[in-house]
């Protein structure tokens, strides 16, 4: 089983949708998890961070957590051509991030 | 804040030559530093750890003698590809975190390394 895993997509979705992106872990102790974006060619850029269940929203972004279900979601309200990207999830393990294969998102006009 | 800062963004080498590749904090000190890889359409994949004043830690299947990692002070930490190899053609990232504990990682622009 990897460690995090996440759909490869693409997650197609019209312009002013929201777009929901879904991750698990395998590592039950896990208690910090990220979000982040990364444009073709580019490195990673951080959008959340959640470190408790529930949600944490900022801006037109919402992080959820789950730990019972070992579940982290992230949740993008009035998607834009311009979110289009891979989102990858990362969850610490020991001391060590480790990163999902990412989801592709495609958000069209 | 936060920023993290890599150089070269590109380079192009022959087989059989080394590159040192750059990663500096600028606005922080970290005495941990990651260094990953990814290739086309795939996830990072962490290589090594730096750690400022010690060795390396290495992950399972990365040749330390190949990806030499030297973090000799609290803002630079430098990956040397040894003997490249077309294989070895990737993006290279390195990170840094600001903060302690699980704090989030913060990415350079990464070093696309093309061997010829």
């Amino acid at each position: 089983q990897k460690e995090v895993e996440q759909n490869s997509g693409p997650l197609s979705v019209p312009e002013g949708a929201i777009a929901s992106l879904n991750c698990t872990y395998s590592d039950r102790g896990s208690q910090s998890f990220f979000w982040y974006r990364q444009y073709s060619g580019k490195s990673p850029e951080l959008i959340m961070s959640i470190y408790s269940n529930g949600d944490k929203e900022d801006g037109r972004f919402t992080a959820q957590l789950n730990k019972a279900s070992q579940y982290v979601s992230l949740l993008i309200r009035d998607s834009q051509p311009s979110d289009s990207a891979t989102y990858l999830c990362a969850v610490y393990n020991t001391d060590k991030l480790i990163f999902g294969t990412g989801t592709r998102l495609q958000v069209f006009p | 804040g936060a920023v993290v800062s890599q150089h070269p963004s590109r380079v192009i080498c022959k087989s059989g030559t080394s590159v040192k590749i750059e990663c500096r904090s600028l606005d922080f000190q970290a005495t941990t530093m990651f260094w990953y890889r990814q290739f086309p359409k795939k996830s990072l994949m962490l290589m090594a750890t730096s750690n400022e004043g010690s060795k390396a830690t290495y992950e399972q299947g990365v040749e330390k003698d190949k990806f030499l990692i030297n973090h000799a002070s609290l803002t630079l930490s430098t990956l040397t590809v040894t003997s490249a190899h077309p294989e070895d053609s990737s993006f290279y990232i390195c990170s840094a975190s600001a903060g302690t504990g699980n704090s989030p990682l913060h990415f350079g622009n990464g070093t696309r390394l093309t061997v010829t």
